[in-house]
C-alpha cells in the first residue's frame, strides 16, 4: 500500500545551519505531497505541497522538490532559525484514494543559538 | 474567530466516562476528519464526513462514535475508552476531497483515560 517514509530525529542544529530532511513515498500514480510542521502545543500546519512531478514547493524559506525519479520530496532550509524548532511530517494523497492522508513518522528539528 | 477551533483541549476521563469532542471549522470546507495522533506513530485517520455524510471509517472501535450535524461541526462521542486511547485527537477540513485538496488542521484535544 501507499506509505511515507521519514528520517528519524532529533535532528538537532545550529541556527543558521542548513536544513535536510529526507522524505521517501511509495505510491501509485501520482500523489500529491505535502509538509506539515507542528510546533509545541499545537496542531498541524501546512508548509508547503506540490502535485506533480518536478514541482517546487516553497514557503518561510523552506523548499521541497517533487522527485518522481527518486520518489522523494526532502525537506530543505538553508539557514535555520531558533524558531524553526518543531516536528515536520510529510504526507501523501494518493490521486487513487482520494480522502486520505498518508503521514510519515514525523521528524522532530531542534535548532539551538 | 477563523480556522478549525477545537474544544476542549485538554480533557481527562475514566474508562467508565461518556465525552464528547467537538470541532468546529470556520473556512466554509465540505469535508471533515479525525486524526488520532499518538507518540512515535504516524497520524492514523479515523473518520472522514464529506458534505456531512461518512466517507471512511478507518476500522476504528466502536466506543469512538463520530457526529457531523452540518458541514462546519464534527463531533467524537467517546466511551468506555481504554488507556491506550490515550492520544492528541487532531479534527481537520478541506475545500473537497480531492488528491490536491489542502487540510486545514485544529490545535487537537489531548485525551488521557485514567
Amino acid at each position: 500500500g501507499d506509505s511515507v517514509t521519514q528520517m528519524e530525529g532529533p535532528v538537532t542544529l545550529s541556527e543558521e545551519a542548513f536544513l535536510t530532511i529526507n522524505c521517501t513515498y511509495t505510491a501509485t500514480g501520482y500523489p500529491s505531497l505535502f509538509w506539515y510542521v507542528q510546533y509545541p502545543g499545537e496542531g498541524l500546519q501546512l508548509l508547503l505541497k506540490a502535485t506533480k512531478a518536478d514541482d517546487k514547493g516553497s514557503n518561510k524559506g523552506f523548499e521541497a522538490t517533487y522527485r518522481k525519479e527518486t520518489t522523494s520530496f526532502h525537506l530543505e532550509k538553508g539557514s535555520v532559525q531558533v524558531s524553526d524548532s518543531a516536528v515536520y511530517f510529510c504526507a501523501l494523497s494518493a490521486a487513487s484514494n482520494t480522502d486520505k492522508l498518508i503521514f510519515g513518522t514525523g521528524t522532530r528539528l531542534q535548532v539551538f543559538p | 474567530e477563523t480556522g478549525v477551533t477545537q474544544t476542549p483541549r485538554h480533557l481527562v476521563m475514566g474508562m467508565t466516562n461518556k465525552k464528547s469532542l467537538k470541532c468546529e471549522q470556520h473556512l466554509g470546507h465540505n469535508a471533515m476528519y479525525w486524526y488520532k495522533q499518538s507518540a512515535k506513530k504516524p497520524l492514523e485517520l479515523m473518520f472522514v464526513y464529506n458534505f456531512k455524510e461518512q466517507t471512511e471509517n478507518n476500522s476504528v472501535p466502536s466506543r469512538f462514535s463520530p457526529e457531523c450535524p452540518n458541514s462546519s461541526h464534527l463531533f467524537l462521542h467517546l466511551h468506555t475508552l481504554q488507556p491506550e486511547d490515550s492520544a492528541l485527537y487532531l479534527c481537520a477540513s478541506s475545500q473537497g476531497s480531492g488528491s490536491t485538496d489542502t487540510q486545514y488542521f485544529g490545535p487537537g484535544t489531548r485525551l488521557t483515560v485514567l
